[in-house]
Order: C-alpha cells, then structure tokens, then sequence
C-alpha cells in the first residue's frame, strides 16, 4: 500500500498569512494527488486534483505543487472561510490512501 | 447531477451487521464505479473498497477482506455495502462515492450514513 505522510498535523495561521501543507507518498504516484478540504460537520470537498489542477470554483488562493513524491499545498492568504482540515489523497493505485490530515487553525 | 441517496444513520450492537443502502438517480447506474470511504469521529478517511454496478465486480481493501460485501441491485438502482463483526471502532460516518473506473478522486460527496455501534 501507498503510504501517505502528511505534515504538519496542525498549523495556526492569521488571516491573510500564509500556509504551507505537505503530503509525501512512500513511493511514486505521478502527479495523481488530491487535495480535499473538511469543515466540522461536513462532507470533504475537492480542492485540486492531479497535484497542481485547481478544482472548477475553489478560489486561486489555493495552489498544488510537487516535487517527486512530496506534494504541497499552499494558501497564500488565509481567510476566514479556510480554517477547517486538509486531506490529501494518492489516486495512482489501489487500494486508495489518504494522508493523516492537517487542521488549519486561527491564531 | 449524479445524486446518492444513503440512510442517516444506523446503531448497532458489537458483533452484529449493518447494511448501508446507496441509491443511486439522474444518471445511469452502470456509469460509475461506487466507492465507500469511512471516517470514524475526529478521524481521518480510510477508503474500504469498491464496486462495479455494471458487472457486480468488488475490489476491497485488505483491512476490511472477510468482513464487507459490497453488492448492487440494478433493478432499484442501489449499492449496499455490509460490515459485518461490528466493534466499537466501526463507528463512523460512511460515504459511498460515485468515481469513474481506475484508481481516482471523489469530487461528489454525499451526507454520508453514521453508524454508531454501542452495547
């Protein structure tokens, strides 16, 4: 299986800072990698897709990027509709995995 | 809009079975493979395994081998997946997702089912 070691478990951020989240997969996934973002309560919901593809209406403040097998995502301007967990998932084989999750907190 | 349609929620006692219907309407029903991914409170997702509506075809992951069936039926257009040897940990919310063939991404999340297992 594919394991998914996302970093850092928590982060406190201000509004409009920046935020940083990783996600290394233990072997090569191409750029099969997605970002999902989960508010207390709800269903996850798709940020970006193949690594670096932003989902249709997810504001460009979110971003994907890789390197190898370590992929990031970063919110250049947190507002305060995006403090909630982040999950990534590796989409190249089965079974699916998904990362450990990471809470964006208000500092 | 592919729509799926699962039951709210469920309680159940350790050791018994639950069985999660997810309905399926306004696409058809052989179009897409149904996914179900858990998530227990507070916890991560954990993806349980698959199924193709067209064939009846599972793929399941090895966790969960031995104690959940995945099955369909095209006549009401339903997916049921059945755990069975509940214990404590099981309880969590349970997705099923609607995903095209292949290893993929779910971009359609429904309310989900918790199931509560508790004596």
């Amino acid at each position: 299986d594919i394991r998914m070691t996302q970093s850092p478990s928590s982060v406190s951020a201000s509004v409009g800072g920046r935020v940083t989240i990783t996600c290394r997969a233990s072997q090569g996934i191409s750029s099969w990698l997605t970002w999902y973002q989960q508010k207390p309560g709800k269903a996850p919901k798709v940020l970006i897709f193949a690594a670096s593809s932003l989902q249709s209406g997810v504001p460009s403040r979110f971003s994907g990027s890789e390197s190898g097998t370590e992929f990031t995502l970063t919110i250049s301007s947190l507002q305060p509709d995006d403090f909630a967990t982040y999950y990534c998932q590796q989409a190249h084989s089965f079974p699916l995995t998904f990362g450990g999750g990471t809470k964006v907190e208000i500092k | 809009q592919v729509q799926l349609v699962q039951p709210g929620a469920e309680v159940k006692k350790p050791g018994a079975s639950v069985k999660i219907s997810c309905k399926a309407s306004h696409y058809t029903f052989t179009t897409y493979y149904i996914h179900w991914v858990r998530q227990a409170p507070g916890q991560g997702l954990e993806w349980m395994g698959m199924i193709n509506p067209s064939g009846g075809s599972t793929t399941y992951a090895q966790k969960f081998q031995g104690r959940v069936t995945m099955t369909r039926d095209t006549s009401t257009s339903t997916v049921y997946m059945e755990l069975s040897s509940l214990r404590s940990e099981d309880t969590a919310v349970y997705y099923c997702l609607p995903a095209v063939a292949g290893p993929t991404w779910f971009d359609s999340w429904g309310q989900g089912t918790l199931v509560t297992v508790s004596s």
